[in-house]
């Protein structure tokens, strides 16, 4: 079945530091990608996504490229934040639009 | 447009009771989702409407769980005879009518410990 698999956390950066959180997926079709944040005490806020091959889905500073050859949907920032510290979820729709999610990474930022 | 909301926010129950946790979609949003995020995991798909219809159910769903949509508003999300293992934060999402392209939008979750 389709699936998402993401690095483990935690990731710990100091602040300006640059950032990669690789995610890869398996899904049959074309399935729309997804990046959510999960801040502090707060619920699931969407903060990119992509909907087709090559789109590139950007917000708050981060993006990431829907690469069909590589399966894969990096999430990128040249400059992270004390405020970026969150926990980010990868996740793409599969059959009948229901959310397939990642089990999520930990983001630490120094200050 | 206030979001989605849930409640309560948190749940603590003995095992063997039931519970039930209440959703409120965005208004005019026909697709309702119920999710459930255990420690240190991403959220599990549970079910969904399409307004009053109820279209999937996850085998993770057992036949404790119910879950309804009445006059396709509200949702309400029933746990019978409570067991430890369904500790867990309950999600609920609303989407437009449509296709996979439209953005699911979540509540801030239902935290259920039973004890």
């Amino acid at each position: 079945g389709d699936s998402v698999t993401q690095m483990e956390g935690p990731v710990t950066l100091s602040e300006e530091a640059f950032l990669t959180i690789n995610c890869t997926y398996t899904a049959t079709g074309y399935p729309s990608l997804f990046w959510y944040v999960q801040y502090p005490g707060e619920g699931l806020q969407l903060l990119l996504k992509a909907t087709k091959a090559d789109d590139k889905g950007s917000n708050k500073g981060f993006e990431a490229t829907y690469r069909k050859e590589t399966t894969s949907f990096h999430l990128e920032k040249g400059s992270v934040q004390v405020s970026d510290s969150a926990v980010y979820f990868c996740a793409l729709t599969g059959r009948d639009d229901k959310i397939i999610f990642g089990k999520g990474t930990r983001l630490h930022i120094l200050p | 447009d206030t979001g989605v909301s849930q409640n309560p926010r948190h749940k603590i129950t003995k095992r063997g009771q039931n519970v039930t946790f209440r959703c409120d979609p965005i208004s005019e949003h026909n697709r309702l989702y119920w999710y459930r995020q255990t420690l240190g995991q991403g959220p599990e798909f549970l079910t969904y409407f399409q307004n009053e219809a109820q279209l999937e159910k996850s085998r993770l769903l057992s036949d404790r769980f119910s879950a309804e949509r009445p006059k396709g508003s509200f949702s309400t999300l029933e746990i019978q005879r409570t067991e430890q293992g369904d500790s867990a934060m309950y999600l609920c999402a609303s989407s437009p009518r449509g296709s996979g392209e439209e953005t699911q939008y979540f509540g801030p979750g239902t935290r259920l410990l039973v004890l």
